[in-house]
């Protein structure tokens, strides 16, 4: 089982609010590391998939960060907005098909 | 709507029942996947497919049994649960090692 942690495992924003969050892994037999954020009631959806150490990739308001050589990767929500409350999830692929996740970051946006 | 379908969206059944949960993709992923979500605990991966074969079973009970006939459906068949095995199970797919997964809706198994 891969050591794939995130923090904090909460966080409450205010509405117009930036905030960002950490994704620490293993850099051994690294492949790809995944960004999906899970809303209430629907089913997770892929924000980013990053492969190069250095990466940096963005949607709209949302960009993250990469750092093989390290292990850990950030996702940055600026100016927040109700919308953005889910839970974010970073997952782990490495040399086959597994893909492991970590526990999630579960942001609160207050309007 | 993600192109990953998994039916039942909700299964109650009993520990000394034997049920099926389903899981079809039309996107032309070759790998599929069984994860558990329990409450507060991370998405536990169970099971992976990779073009029809099993490439990944993570220490999982032999109560959950794994078929997927081809690309593009898999079944997770459970028999002789126990009440601990209550959770959301998912079903995803991806194509290569590199892309995306897209998730189903999930079943609610709970078992009584």
């Amino acid at each position: 089982i891969l050591n794939v942690e995130q923090s904090p495992q909460s966080l409450h924003v205010q509405e117009g609010d930036s905030t960002n969050f950490t994704c620490s892994f293993p850099s051994s037999n690294f492949y790809a590391l995944h960004w999906y954020r899970w809303e209430t009631a629907k089913s997770p959806e892929a924000l980013f998939v990053m492969t190069l150490n250095g990466d940096e990739k963005k949607k709209g308001r949302i960009s993250a960060t990469l750092n093989t050589k390290e292990g850990y990767s950030y996702l940055y929500i600026k100016g927040s907005q109700p919308e953005d409350s889910a839970t974010y999830l970073c997952a782990l692929s490495q040399d086959d098909y597994k893909l492991s996740f970590g526990a999630g970051t579960t942001v609160t946006v207050r309007a | 709507e993600t192109g990953v379908t998994q039916t039942p969206r909700h299964l109650v059944m009993g520990m000394t029942n034997k049920k099926s949960l389903k899981c079809e993709q039309h996107l032309g992923h070759n790998a599929m996947y069984w994860y558990k979500q329990s409450a507060k605990k991370p998405l536990e991966l169970m099971f992976v497919y990779s073009l029809e074969e099993r490439v990944e079973n993570n220490s999982v009970p032999s109560r959950f049994s794994p078929e997927c006939p081809n690309s593009s459906h898999l079944f997770l068949h459970l028999h002789t649960l126990q009440p601990e095995d209550s959770a959301l199970y998912l079903c995803a797919s991806r194509q290569g090692m590199n892309t995306e997964a897209f998730f189903g809706q999930g079943t609610r198994l709970t078992v009584v």
